[in-house]
């Protein structure tokens, strides 16, 4: 197992501001996820945030939009850029241990946006 | 497209049995998970199934057909920690996650 810690819990943001979210993990793992989670929605993903290299972004998202970096093994940031209320969502971590995707995945506490 | 079809909210009384279905359709499938998510908490991992059949652990089960594209998750012995959203979550193909938009429960005392 892992256990996931993220800052900030929660955040209220102008729009067209910026916020990074923070992602620590208590081992090593290969691989983390970020996903985003609108109320009453299934989960969806962003990308795949790789160890010494970009990120893997899922269709509809960008990097210019939401820059993700993976400094080590344990740590990533997600950064939501210039924000509009659109944004508002529950934004979750997630890490596979076993090192690959498709196997159980432990999550963070999410992080909380609103964007005014 | 894939998809994956869960009831948006059942509720059930408290001791009772309530079964939770999902049914999916994806390119191809490489094993489906059931998720726990308390409101305003992570999603915790409940159960994996790859193969057909039942797979019981403790007041838990989760059942899979893969030739009807079909899964439930069996609660046993309802408690009201129980009460939470259900997430069915498919592997695909291309070893991607496909998640349900999850089936809230609501136990009654």
């Amino acid at each position: 197992s892992a256990v996931i810690s993220q800052k900030p819990s929660r955040d209220i943001c102008q729009r067209g501001t910026s916020l990074t979210i923070q992602c620590q993990v208590d081992s090593q793992v290969t691989m983390m996820f970020w996903y985003r989670q609108q109320p009453g929605q299934s989960l969806t993903l962003i990308a795949t945030a790789n160890q010494g290299s970009e990120a893997t972004y899922e269709s509809g998202f960008v990097i210019d939009k939401f820059p993700i970096s993976r400094p080590n093994l344990t740590f990533s940031t997600l950064t939501v850029s210039n924000m509009s209320p659109e944004d508002s969502s529950i934004y979750l971590c997630s890490v596979a241990t076993s090192g690959v995707s498709y196997n159980e995945q432990f999550f963070g506490p999410g992080t909380r946006l609103t964007v005014l | 497209g894939q998809n994956i079809d869960q009831p948006t909210e059942m509720t059930a009384t408290e001791g009772a049995i309530v079964q939770i279905n999902c049914t999916y359709q994806t390119s191809g499938f490489n094993g489906l998970f059931w998720y726990q998510q308390h409101a305003g908490e992570a999603p915790t991992f409940l159960s994996y199934n790859v193969l057909d059949g039942l797979e019981e652990k403790g007041r838990f089960s989760s059942f899979l057909s893969r030739s009807k594209g079909y899964s439930y998750l069996l609660l046993k012995e309802l408690q009201m920690k129980d009460s939470a959203s259900y997430l069915c979550a498919v592997v695909d193909s291309n070893y991607q996650l496909i998640w349900g938009a999850g089936t809230k429960l609501i136990i009654k005392p």
